[in-house]
């Protein structure tokens, strides 16, 4: 079955890095895309981003592009998502989700905490 | 972007009612529109995919239409594990947008 595995919750001070990855296994990682989305405490479901596992091709919200970056690593089905000069408002759960092709996310990672505190 | 609005923001009802809850696209997005439930604490899952498919495993008292700018979601005899959050989804063109969210609340 498809899976989607995160890594554990993170805490961060004002201005660092975070770097969360989603392990997929269950399928053909290439023939997929791996999607970002993320929800702040009270706040609704944000989308951060798209990566294609098949070509490493991105898309970013406006609001992030300039903080954030997808990746892939093929050699073992792991996508990863760094988000820079973190503040508070990225305190959030971030998820990572399998792109059908057709914008639908259908599988999900259980998600990862960031806490952002100084 | 294309903006995506929900309404309502949050809706009350009993179990075994029928509720609908709308998406409009602030363009047409044809059927490029996709339905989740969120529970807290738990990731998303995908209900119906390009406005009215049902998606594997999802109970047929879930049912999507519209297409164009405006969409609906409707739920018929609400059952207890239903009282949780909806969102839309836009796929049309990135960046993909959510709505903000309708929480589901027992009346």
């Amino acid at each position: 079955q498809v899976q989607l595995v995160q890594s554990g919750a993170e805490v961060k001070k004002p201005g660092a890095s975070v770097k969360v990855s989603c392990k997929a296994s269950g399928y053909t990682f290439i023939n997929y895309g791996v999607t970002w989305v993320r929800q702040a405490p009270g706040q609704g479901l944000e989308w951060m981003g798209w990566i294609s596992a098949h070509n490493g091709d991105t898309k970013y919200s406006q609001n992030l592009q300039a903080r954030v970056t997808l990746t892939t690593d093929t050699s073992t089905s792991t996508a990863y998502m760094e988000l820079t000069s973190l503040t508070s408002d990225d305190t959030a759960v971030y998820f990572c989700a399998r792109d059908d092709g057709g914008g639908y996310f259908d599988d999900w990672g259980q998600g990862t905490l960031v806490t952002v505190s100084s | 972007d294309i903006q995506m609005t929900q309404s309502p923001s949050s809706l009350s009802a009993s179990v075994g009612d029928r509720v609908t809850i709308t998406c409009r696209a602030s363009q047409s997005i044809t059927s490029y529109l996709n339905w989740y439930q969120h529970k807290p604490g738990k990731a998303p899952k995908l209900l119906i995919f390009v406005a009215s498919n049902l998606y594997s495993g999802v109970p047929s008292r879930f049912s999507g239409s519209g297409s164009g700018t405006d969409f609906t979601l409707t739920i018929s005899n609400l059952q207890p594990e239903d009282f949780v959050t909806y969102y839309c989804q836009q796929s049309y063109s990135h960046p993909y947008t959510f709505g903000q969210g309708t929480k589901l609340e027992i009346k």
